[in-house]
């Protein structure tokens, strides 16, 4: 079983719907939380980073972390056609060097 | 702006050549990733360097090898290309020895027939 499970998708939503992409964990140990956008053909750009439990916001985008749960989301309210790309999540710990552990991405399409 | 730059983004080899894939970050970051990714595996790691000179074995690094000469130049190596080899790899690199946010470069699609 992987660390690291993401729903997988494809997901695709009407411009301006709320959008939920969840991943769960395994290792108690994460302790970084992290979520990257990928667009087609090009590399992860980071978009969220938290730490720890708790919510964080950055404008359209609200990333939460329940580690009682182990569980991590990422929100987007009022999505864009420009949202579409595939989401990763990713988790680190200080005990494994910082190396990341990934989910296997979803896929956002945002119809106009 | 940061920038991490993989020199080739498309390559198409032929099974048993060997393949450099060269990235460069001007981050000054000590650490330095390559990555695999193909589609339903996600991202798997192949190897990392912490510092100039030192090598750490990922997930799956059987059939590659990697230098790190310089802080800022990270290489991956395919001795002999083979066709389970096509794939997107990506180099990314961070900062410090705790965990913190990888920036990756734009990838680099090989081919291998």
């Amino acid at each position: 079983q992987k660390e690291v499970e993401q729903d997988p998708g494809p997901l695709s939503v009407p411009e301006g719907a709320i959008v939920s992409l969840n991943c769960t964990y395994s290792n108690s140990a994460f302790q970084y939380f992290m979520w990257y956008r990928q667009y087609s053909r090009k590399g992860p750009e980071l978009l969220m980073y938290t730490y720890s439990s708790g919510n964080k916001e950055d404008g359209r985008f609200t990333a939460q972390v329940d580690k009682s749960s182990k569980y991590i989301s990422l929100f987007i309210r009022d999505s864009q056609p420009s949202d579409s790309a595939t989401y990763l999540c990713a988790m680190s710990s200080t005990t494994n060097a910082g190396k990341s552990t990934f989910g296997d991405g979803t896929t956002l399409t945002v119809k106009p | 702006d940061v920038k991490v730059t993989q020199s080739s983004r498309y390559l198409v080899k032929r099974t048993g050549e060997k393949v450099f894939l060269e990235c460069v970050q001007d981050m000054d970051h000590e650490n330095m990733f390559w990555y695999r990714q193909d589609p339903g595996l996600g991202l798997r790691l192949i190897y990392f360097s912490y510092d100039v000179k030192m090598k750490e074995k990922g997930d799956i690094p059987e059939g590659y090898s990697v230098s790190r000469e310089k802080k800022e130049r990270f290489s991956l190596i395919l001795e002999s290309a083979s066709t389970n080899q096509t794939s997107m790899y990506l180099c990314a690199s961070k900062t410090g020895t705790g965990a913190s946010m990888l920036f990756f470069g734009e990838g680099s699609r090989l081919t291998v027939l």
